[in-house]
């Protein structure tokens, strides 16, 4: 059994293009986290949900926009994509804020 | 400052030695410390954490932490070839700050 899932796991798209991505853990997790690992392998944090409210909201073009329709799941939908907009994409997920997260496989979003 | 620094790579030892990874942060209030190891193509996977200062052993890892010194270290004992991979320091302060990563190579 999957503890945290995401799809899809590949995303290759056009620039102007709008996508989303989905995760969901099953592991009875309060709080869910999106990461962006850029092609320097840097992990930097987006936004972070706890039961279903936003929490953490980084440094992120709006253009990016995070939907918690309930704890279990957390998707991040992302508009006008860019080319800087390229990287992987991690969800992650912990029982409570500052507890140990466990990370989904990753999506790898290529925008050309 | 970087939030978590960690040591440049990459770290290259021969099978069964002892590698060592340092960590240092800058935000004091920090109260929970972990490393992740991530294998190339693969998602980020807790190896240790460790919330006091001290020692904490875990098979042959060993995490080290020194509050005062804002230092957080992993020792990894008797090296194998498949601990090769990149090892992520992070800290937690309100959200969690990871290092660069150390990339790690163990020679067979």
């Amino acid at each position: 059994d999957t503890a945290v899932s995401q799809t899809p796991k590949y995303l290759v798209t056009q620039m102007g293009n709008d996508k989303s991505i989905k995760c969901e853990q099953n592991l009875g997790h309060d709080t869910m986290y999106w990461y962006k690992q850029d092609s320097k392998k840097f992990l930097k944090i987006m936004f972070s949900y706890n039961n279903k409210e936003l929490i953490i909201n980084e440094t992120v073009p709006n253009r990016f926009s995070p939907k918690s329709p309930d704890k279990a799941h957390l998707n991040l939908h992302i508009n006008s994509l860019e080319l800087g907009d390229s990287a992987v994409y991690f969800c992650a997920s912990s029982q409570d804020e500052g507890n140990e997260q466990f990370f989904g496989p990753g999506t790898r979003l290529t925008v050309l | 400052q970087k939030e978590v620094e960690q040591n440049s790579g990459p770290l290259s030892v021969p099978e069964g030695a002892i590698a060592s990874l340092n960590c240092t942060y800058s935000d004091r209030g920090s109260q929970s410390f972990f490393w992740y190891r991530q294998y190339s193509g693969k998602s980020p996977e807790l190896i240790m954490s460790i919330y006091s200062n001290g020692d904490k052993e875990d098979g042959r890892f060993t995490a080290q932490l020194n509050k005062a010194s804002q230092y957080v270290s992993l020792l990894i004992r008797d090296s194998q070839p498949s601990d090769s991979a990149t090892y992520l320091c992070a800290v937690d302060d309100y959200k969690l700050s990871f290092g660069a990563g150390t990339t790690v190579t163990v020679r067979a």
